[in-house]
């Protein structure tokens, strides 16, 4: 079946660093990828997606690019703020949809940015 | 992005009862929608896939009986807790499925509802 591999967490950075989390996938067909991340004591917002083979994704300065040939969806920023302290989730799910679509989620990885 | 809106965002219940939650999708119309609960560690655990006029679908190991889902209209689905037990506080997360046309089959969420059974 289809799955999902994430860096373990914790990540902890200083302000400004460079962040890169790992997401690996494996799954039937041609899935869609997603970054979903979630602040402390909320729901999960949907950050940046990628539909086809090099699409690359991007939202708030964070990044990532659809790698059908190493099979992997990184999410990447050049620098992050204190204000990016969250856990990230990397899923994948069917792209043309139907009656069995769900996500499936990596375990996700916390980040923690210090000033 | 597509908005989803959770009620309440908390609550706190003695054992034994019953708890409602909604799940709302406000500016899109949402034939399926999903709840999910998330344990401590972030790990999150689809529970059931809700879809309007018809059953729910459940995830091996959830009890249907005790986690009822209706899903009465295109923007509302319901998860009550049935027969409420400690072990049931949790944080509980629904998401909606939004077909937008084309390829951009998405899942948004919602903001969740923190479960205190006491």
């Amino acid at each position: 079946g289809d799955s999902v591999t994430q860096m373990e967490g914790p990540v902890t950075l200083s302000e400004e660093a460079f962040l890169t989390i790992n997401c690996t996938y494996t799954a039937t067909g041609y899935p869609s990828l997603f970054w979903y991340v979630q602040y402390p004591g909320e729901g999960l917002q949907l950050l940046l997606k990628a539909t086809k083979a090099d699409d690359k994704g991007s939202n708030k300065g964070f990044e990532a690019t659809y790698r059908k040939e190493t099979t992997s969806f990184h999410l990447e920023k050049g620098s992050v703020q204190v204000s990016d302290s969250a856990v990230y989730f990397c899923a994948l799910g069917p792209r043309s949809g139907g009656s069995n679509y769900k996500l499936t989620f990596g375990k996700g990885t916390l980040l923690t940015v210090n000033p | 992005g597509a908005v989803v809106s959770q009620h309440p965002s908390r609550v706190i219940c003695k054992s034994g009862t019953s708890v409602k939650i909604e799940c709302r999708s406000l500016d899109f119309q949402a034939t399926t929608m999903f709840w999910y609960r998330q344990f401590p560690k972030q790990s999150l655990m689809l529970m059931a896939t809700s879809n309007e006029g018809s059953k729910a679908t459940y995830e091996q190991g959830v009890e249907k009986d005790k986690f009822l889902i209706n899903h009465a209209s295109l923007t509302l689905s319901t998860l009550t807790v049935t027969s409420a037990h400690p072990e049931d506080s949790s944080f509980y997360i629904c998401s909606a499925r939004d077909l937008g046309g084309g390829s951009t089959d998405t899942q948004y969420f919602g903001p969740g509802t923190r479960l205190t059974v006491l």
